[in-house]
């Protein structure tokens, strides 16, 4: 069964740094998704992507983030000069359809980000 | 703006017992709603989804009716297993793309 993928499962940075976090979406899926989830915190949106550009942010998804699919397969979000408030887990997304009723998202594993 | 409230964790329960999980939303206009699952060390996988007011989405044993005039979608299973021990989230989606999630809540079922 397909699935989405992200590397690496667990990414530790010191504060200020620049890290990249990668997904592979399911290959005939079109849109892509970012969330994140704070210890303890609910699941958060972040950004959406389709047709090579974002379709959709979040108040949370400021300049200090960044997406793209550098090639046909990879998805990856750059987060610049990383805060201590950065650190979460990271989940990729994708789906066939972006804004139909009852589209399904199909999630990774997640990426956990330490911030020291 | 739109928002999702689940009952606290941790919920634990003896196998074969019966399980609801209480979500209720807050949306100004109609959401498709969604329960999620995550397994220890996995992704979240969409367990069942209602989009319109009075459909039951159901799964694996699992149920919840989408109920506009309580503004809730419960998750139910008339018996559960070890199996089902996870992390449950509720969610909606109503314009654009965003899921909008609970903050999930945290099943443990002993044999």
């Amino acid at each position: 069964e397909p699935e989405v993928t992200q590397t690496p499962s667990h990414q530790v940075t010191q504060m200020g740094q620049e890290v990249i976090l990668r997904c592979v979406p399911i290959s005939n899926h079109l849109y892509f998704y970012w969330y994140r989830q704070i210890l303890g915190q609910k699941v958060e949106f972040l950004v959406s992507f389709y047709n090579n550009e974002i379709s959709e942010k979040s108040e949370i998804f400021d300049d200090q983030f960044s997406v793209e699919r550098p090639d046909g397969s990879n998805f990856t979000l750059k987060i610049r000069s990383t805060k201590l408030e950065d650190s979460a887990m990271y989940f990729c997304a994708s789906s066939e359809e972006g804004t139909s009723g009852g589209f399904e998202q199909f999630f990774g594993p997640g990426t956990r980000l330490t911030v020291l | 703006g739109d928002s999702v409230t689940q009952m606290e964790g941790p919920v634990t329960l003896s196998e074969e017992a019966f399980l609801t999980i209480n979500c209720t939303y807050t949306a100004t206009g109609y959401p498709s709603l969604f329960w999620y699952v995550q397994y220890p060390g996995e992704g979240l996988q969409l367990l069942l989804k209602a989009t319109k007011a009075d459909d039951k989405g159901s799964n694996k044993g699992f149920e919840a009716t989408y109920r506009k005039e309580t503004t809730s979608f419960h998750l139910e299973k008339g018996s559960v297993q070890v199996s089902d021990s996870a992390v449950y989230f509720c969610a909606l989606r109503e314009a654009g793309t965003a899921l909008i999630f609970g903050k999930g809540t945290t099943l443990s079922v002993s044999s």
